[in-house]
């Protein structure tokens, strides 16, 4: 994988049910990994930072995983709300003091 | 609390008109960024900045200029806009140093630029 690339494109969830979407990224030379929400009309905002194997991270319902070996994250939601409507961005730090490389995003509509 | 301030917000030009968008950031961030917003295309780097004085192509420079005179700015300039320079703009802003913070972006509020 040469970019970073994310699963699905967008997904339409009731409310409370539960959902999760992938994150890949080059496995090789790993340095961190971000996770943002972006609502609509809004700007980006970090979610996690993520920079072990085998990292979890956790705010409220929202959790994420990272596998650095095999180069992937997993993005869950517990209990879907309405206000969980935004896309979800993935950024994979391409060295440690410059660019960051984002992917094209997961774009999450709960519906109630 | 500014955090990364944008401006203008919106703005109309004309095929060949240049203009100038501003963003300041008051976190005393090193690096700064621009990036365009494009549907299904994600955020895609335009050029970026590692420091005051110092600035660098990203993934879609073409069309574009950027100048850090003072670390808290970082301006982008179009000289002659195309249509294809229709997008939503976003300025950046982060700091190097803390680990695991590496990098992380703290975004301003955007400009929506059309090119008629």
């Amino acid at each position: 994988i040469l970019n970073v690339e994310q699963s699905p494109q967008s997904l339409h969830v009731q409310e409370g049910d539960s959902t999760n979407f992938t994150c890949s990224f080059p496995s090789s030379n790993f340095y961190a990994l971000h996770w943002y929400r972006w609502e609509t009309a809004k700007s980006p905002e970090a979610l996690f930072v993520m920079t072990l194997n085998g990292d979890e991270k956790k705010k409220g319902r929202i959790s994420a995983t990272l596998n650095t070996k095999e180069g992937y994250s997993y993005l869950y939601i517990k209990g879907s709300q309405p206000e969980d409507s935004a896309t979800y961005l993935c950024a994979y730090p391409k060295t440690s003091y410059d660019k960051v490389i984002f992917g094209p995003g997961t774009s999450l509509s709960v519906i109630p | 609390n500014a955090g990364v301030t944008q401006t203008p917000k919106f703005r109309v030009l004309k095929t060949g008109q240049s203009m100038t968008l501003l963003c300041a950031q008051d976190m005393n961030h090193e690096y700064m960024y621009w990036y365009r917003q494009d549907p299904g295309m994600g955020l895609r780097l335009i050029h970026y900045s590692v420091g005051e004085g110092t600035t660098a192509k990203g993934e879609v420079p073409d069309g574009y200029n950027v100048s850090r005179l003072k670390k808290q700015n970082f301006l982008l300039g179009l000289e002659s806009a195309a249509p294809s320079q229709t997008s939503v703009y976003f300025c950046a802003s982060s700091y190097p140093g803390i680990a695991g913070l590496k990098n992380i972006q703290y975004f301003g509020a955007g400009t929506r630029l059309s090119v008629l």
